[in-house]
């Protein structure tokens, strides 16, 4: 089984600033995928970046990349030029690959609760 | 317009009512499964299916029942609800695929159990 763990209960920092959420994971699968969602007060969750644990190349979508190193089982999240909007509950979560059989679906961490202050 | 829905998004009932918590996709995905989501915990599986007639448990499926007749709906049942059941449930569909791994996600559906 994985585990997913988030160390940061809550992040507060100002507009604009740049601000690196935390995420690392623990799994003997070899083939998997690590997503960021964001879940803002409306509850919804909204993907925010996901990677694919084949690629050396860290994703990047806008203002949001992660930092995957994939040795250290490290998956964080960084957000630049950080916005009111970006207040919300942030979930790193992982998935094993399909090919291999087994369980399906997403293991989540305990979330980041991140708030930007004007 | 792509999405899964799910109903109802409200719920407050009582202890040992039997309750059904509908989720519906139109987007023919296989995939579909259960989370529920407490303070402190993050989402939690509850049980997933890979496609009709094809289910099994999560992490935590104690003390619910779903099942899977048709391809788009994948209704979660409490039996018999419990206080500890008491919390926020979102239904995800994905579709089968080599590099399709993204789950859409309802819009959630909050249960209160008394």
């Amino acid at each position: 089984a994985q585990t997913v763990t988030q160390s940061q209960p809550e992040m507060s920092v100002q507009e604009a600033e740049t601000v690196t959420l935390s995420c690392t994971y623990d799994t003997s699968e070899n083939n998997y995928y690590l997503f960021w969602y964001k879940q803002p007060p409306s509850r919804q969750m909204i993907l925010v970046i996901r990677q694919e644990a084949y690629k050396q190349q860290n994703a990047t979508e806008n203002r949001f990349s992660v930092n995957f190193q994939k040795a250290a089982k490290s998956f964080s999240l960084k957000i630049s030029d950080s916005q009111l909007g970006d207040t919300a509950m942030y979930f790193c979560a992982f998935m094993k690959g399909r090919g291999g059989g087994g369980a399906d679906g997403l293991t989540f961490g305990k979330g980041t609760h991140l708030i930007i202050q004007p | 317009e792509a999405q899964v829905t799910q109903n109802p998004r409200y719920l407050i009932t009582v202890t040992g009512k039997k309750l059904t918590v509908t989720c519906s996709q139109n987007m023919n995905h296989e995939y579909m499964s259960w989370y529920r989501q407490d303070p402190g915990l993050g989402l939690r599986q509850i049980y997933y299916s890979m496609n009709v007639e094809v289910t099994d448990k999560g992490d935590v499926p104690e003390g619910y029942k779903v099942s899977r007749k048709e391809k788009r709906n994948f209704p979660l049942i409490l039996e018999s609800p419990s206080p500890n059941q008491t919390s926020l449930y979102f239904c995800a569909s994905s579709p089968r695929g080599r590099d399709s791994y993204e789950q859409y996600f309802g819009p959630g559906t909050r249960l209160t159990v008394t």
